[in-house]
């Protein structure tokens, strides 16, 4: 059972555009919000990770919108790539590691 | 290895046989999680270890699955009489303490027919 819902659950973006995947929680205990990236027979690799208290965390291309009264969370990938061509999960947990909930995954394609 | 290695990376049961999946952690990682990916859905939490400890068992879905970390490195985690449901990717993270980021393997994918 997902506690962590997640959309789109697929995203089609051309080269050098904007993906955006968004993700809503319930449980107002979690306070670690990190976003995992998978390619095909790996397992998931921490991307990107924001605590509830700052609404934004950029890193690179990649960057964590929170929104903590609307309990929503979202990351843009600018100038998207091809080799972002992943499936994207977003999580959260209370404390780190602790139980952590993800999403159901939403798979991006950036074509060329 | 300098990842978390997972064995093995397939495996194909019968219904009703025992399985046991193996997770080698990163050396000196404390902490170790289990998960369980079904096709097409997001990881979901089974059992944590801190050392040889399990302090959370909730996600287990039911009391075939079972998991031990005896020396509080490689962890093992075994289903008994396998279900058809029970077919999933079985993924394995560790991390340096419980508040730090967690690497996960490649993850075992069991398939029960």
């Amino acid at each position: 059972q997902q506690q962590v819902k997640q959309s789109p659950q697929s995203l089609i973006v051309q080269k050098g555009g904007i993906s955006i995947i968004n993700c809503a929680y319930e449980n107002t205990a979690f306070d670690y919000f990190p976003w995992y990236q998978q390619f095909p027979g790996k397992g998931p690799a921490l991307l990107i990770a924001i605590r509830p208290d700052v609404s934004e965390k950029k890193e690179g291309r990649f960057t964590i919108s929170f929104n903590k009264s609307a309990k929503q969370f979202s990351l843009h990938i600018m100038d998207s790539q091809p080799g972002d061509s992943a499936t994207y999960f977003c999580a959260a947990s209370r404390g780190n590691n602790n139980d952590m909930r993800f999403g159901a995954g939403t798979r991006l394609t950036v074509k060329p | 290895g300098a990842g978390v290695s997972q064995s093995p990376r397939y495996k194909v049961a019968k219904r009703g046989q025992d399985v046991a999946l193996r997770c080698d952690p990163i050396s000196g990682h404390v902490s170790l999680f289990w998960y369980q990916q079904a096709l097409g859905q997001g990881p979901e939490f089974l059992t944590y270890f801190q050392n040889e400890a399990q302090l959370d068992k909730s996600g287990l879905p039911s009391d075939r699955f079972f998991a031990e970390r005896p020396e509080g490195s490689v962890s093992t985690l075994k289903i008994q009489r396998t279900q058809q449901e029970d077919s999933a990717v079985y993924l394995c993270a560790s991390s340096l303490d419980r508040d730090t980021e967690a690497f996960f393997g490649q993850g075992t994918r069991l398939t029960v027919v």
